[in-house]
Formats: structure tokens, sequence, C-alpha cells
């Protein structure tokens, strides 16, 4: 069965820069993984942020970047804004289906 | 404007059948390229993919649930359906479905379903 990892926290300061990775359990994360990224805050649904490695959502602020580094999907969050606490979860497409990461919480502090 | 609604039982029984609907709005399952899919989350943890069903009929399952999964669709009624057999409490999650186009996978979301098995 194929995992998809994410660090379970991280913490960011105002104004600073963050990066979410994400990564799999059959090797290193291509462009054919079509990596999407998710934003949720508590008691909401998902909202998409990101598609196709690095290709923003019209609604997506431009403080959000995606790309692949190092072999993983990653998601970069430039300026953070207090608003950008939540739980941020990536998706990969395998071939036989679509898998999510294990979500990474935001704390901004 | 895309909107999406997922609709069903709240609460079903150990070994029950869960049959739940997602009704949308905004486009057409008729629509080349387009497609909607099933997501569920179980209280306090992931996403988790489920089901999903393309324009052309084309249908594609968790590797893990399928055995236990059938999604249809009524192009006639905007309606996606998701049927999961043989419920168990671990089986107890919101379940939402979004909506899917040729490049942004899942873009639209439903409001989601809290789904509770328990006997």
């Amino acid at each position: 069965q194929t995992v998809v990892t994410q660090e379970p926290s991280l913490t960011v300061s105002p104004g600073g820069t963050v990066t979410l990775t994400c990564a799999s359990s059959t090797g290193a994360v291509a462009s054919g993984s079509y990596p999407n990224w998710f934003q949720q805050k508590p008691g909401q649904a998902p909202r998409a942020l990101i598609y196709s490695t690095s290709n923003k959502h019209s609604w997506t602020p431009a403080r959000f970047s995606g790309s692949l580094l190092g072999g993983k999907a990653a998601l970069t969050l430039s300026g953070v804004q207090p608003e950008d606490e939540a739980e941020y979860y990536c998706l990969l497409y395998f071939g036989s289906g679509w898998v999510f990461g294990g979500g990474t919480k935001l704390t901004v502090l | 404007q895309i909107t999406l609604k997922e609709s069903g039982p709240t609460l079903v029984k150990p070994t029950q059948t869960l049959t739940l609907t997602c009704t949308f709005s905004g486009f057409s399952l008729s629509t080349s390229g387009l497609g909607v899919g099933w997501i569920r989350q179980p209280p306090g943890k992931a996403l988790e993919w489920l089901a999903l069903i393309y324009w052309d009929d084309d249908k594609r399952y968790s590797p893990s649930l399928k055995s236990r999964l059938t999604i249809t669709k009524d192009t006639s009624k905007n309606q996606v359906v998701l049927t999961m057999t043989n419920m168990d409490p671990v089986d107890t999650a919101t379940y939402y479905c979004a909506h899917r186009t040729s490049g942004p996978l899942f873009d639209y979301w439903g409001q989601g379903i809290l789904v509770t098995v328990s006997s």
C-alpha cells in the first residue's frame, strides 16, 4: 500500500516563509504524480490551493507556491499570514488512484 | 457557479450498506473531461480518497476499499451516488464529494456529511 508522508506539524512566524513537503513511499515524486495541495481549517471542507505541481487556482493567494524539491512535492508559503494557520494536505496520483498525505498542521506563532 | 451537496443517512448500523448522494449544479457530467469524486475524513484524522467517476462512465476506486464501493452517476439528475457495503465503526467519517476537471483535481467540494456507524 502506497503511503504519502508529510511533516506532522510546522510552526512559522507571521511574515516568515515555510515549506511543507510531500513524499511517496514508492520513490521520488515527479510531475506525473500531479501533486495537489489543499488547505483545511477546523470545521470546514478542504480548499484547493495548487494542482499539477505548481498551478494555482484563481482564488489561491500569490504567497502560496508549489514545486518539486529533492524528490518531494513542496508547498511554500512566503510572507505567512495569521489566517494561513490550518491543516495542509497533499494528494498524489499513482496510476491505481490517488492517495492523500497525512497532513501538516501549520501553526502561525 | 459550481456547488455540490452530499445527502444520505447520518447514522448506519454495522454491516449495513451506506448510500450517499452528491447533488451538484453549475456543470454537467456529460461534459468531456469532468468527474466527481468521493473523499472521507474520520474525526481528527486525514483525508482519504475513495472513488471517482468520469463523464464517460470510467470509474476508479481506492484499491483498499474497492471490494466495498460502487460509484454511479445520473447525468439527467446531476447526481453521483456512492454505495459502501458492510459498514463498520471505523468507517465513521465525514464524507465529501468534489468536482474534478481535466486539470485541477477536486477544485470544488461539498460541505460534507458526517456518517456515524454504531449499533
